[in-house]
């Protein structure tokens, strides 16, 4: 079976310093991965998605970067942390079959913290 | 207008209820639809996925689906204490090939024994 792992699991940074979370999937190849961000009462917001190794598109222009190494691998960066940086960020992963009609699965989150 | 609409509650409700969770959605070509359960400080868990128009039953969860009315929910019977989560609906288009998922903003939901 899949399972996907985030960590860590909760993170305290000053603003201004640099950012690495990591996502790793197992039990499948070539597998769609995404990352969220997820504000209190705001839904989640989707950030980065790969369709494969060094794929990476953008959602929306901010302060990260995400990279993909590897084919299980997804990593969420930034050089600087801002305080609006601060949020429950969410992994997720979709079978590479039929683009666009699958299910995401969902890691248990990094709760992030700027100060 | 968001594209999908969600009530965030919160739902309180006593255990054995029925309990009925709804989105409704603008854009027609939506044609996947899934329900998701999140507990505080985890991630979401997916629950029903379903692609048509009816009824899709498992165990106590049924979810619905009406195209015509644009318009989804979620039906959970005998609810119990361990039912209390947020309830995320989810939706994307077949011909998307970024496998975008749309969120409503959650439905927070209490089971009070």
């Amino acid at each position: 079976s899949q399972t996907i792992h985030q960590w860590p699991a909760t993170l305290v940074q000053p603003v201004g310093s640099p950012l690495s979370l990591e996502c790793t999937v197992e039990g499948t190849s070539n597998p769609n991965l995404y990352w969220y961000r997820q504000a209190a009462g705001r839904g989640l917001q989707l950030l980065f998605y790969s369709v494969g190794i060094g794929q990476i598109s953008s959602e929306v222009p901010q302060n990260l970067s995400a990279s993909r190494p590897q084919d299980r691998q997804f990593i969420l960066s930034s050089k600087k942390l801002l305080l609006s940086d601060s949020g429950f960020y969410l992994c997720a992963w979709s079978p590479d079959r039929g683009i666009g009609n699958q299910p995401q699965h969902f890691g248990d989150g990094t709760r992030l913290s700027i100060l | 207008q968001k594209e999908v609409e969600q009530d965030p509650g919160p739902l309180s409700v006593p255990e054995g209820a029925i309990v009925s969770l709804n989105c409704t959605y603008s854009n027609s070509a939506f044609q996947y639809f899934m329900w998701y359960r999140q507990y505080s400080r985890k991630g979401p868990e997916l629950l029903m996925y379903t692609y048509s128009s009816g009824n899709k039953e498992d165990g106590r969860f049924t979810a619905q689906v009406d195209k015509s009315s644009k318009y989804i929910s979620l039906f959970i019977r005998d609810s119990q204490p361990s039912d209390s989560a947020t309830y995320l609906c989810a939706m994307s288009e077949p011909s998307s090939n970024t496998g975008k998922l749309i969120f409503g903003q959650g439905t927070t939901l209490q089971v009070k024994p």
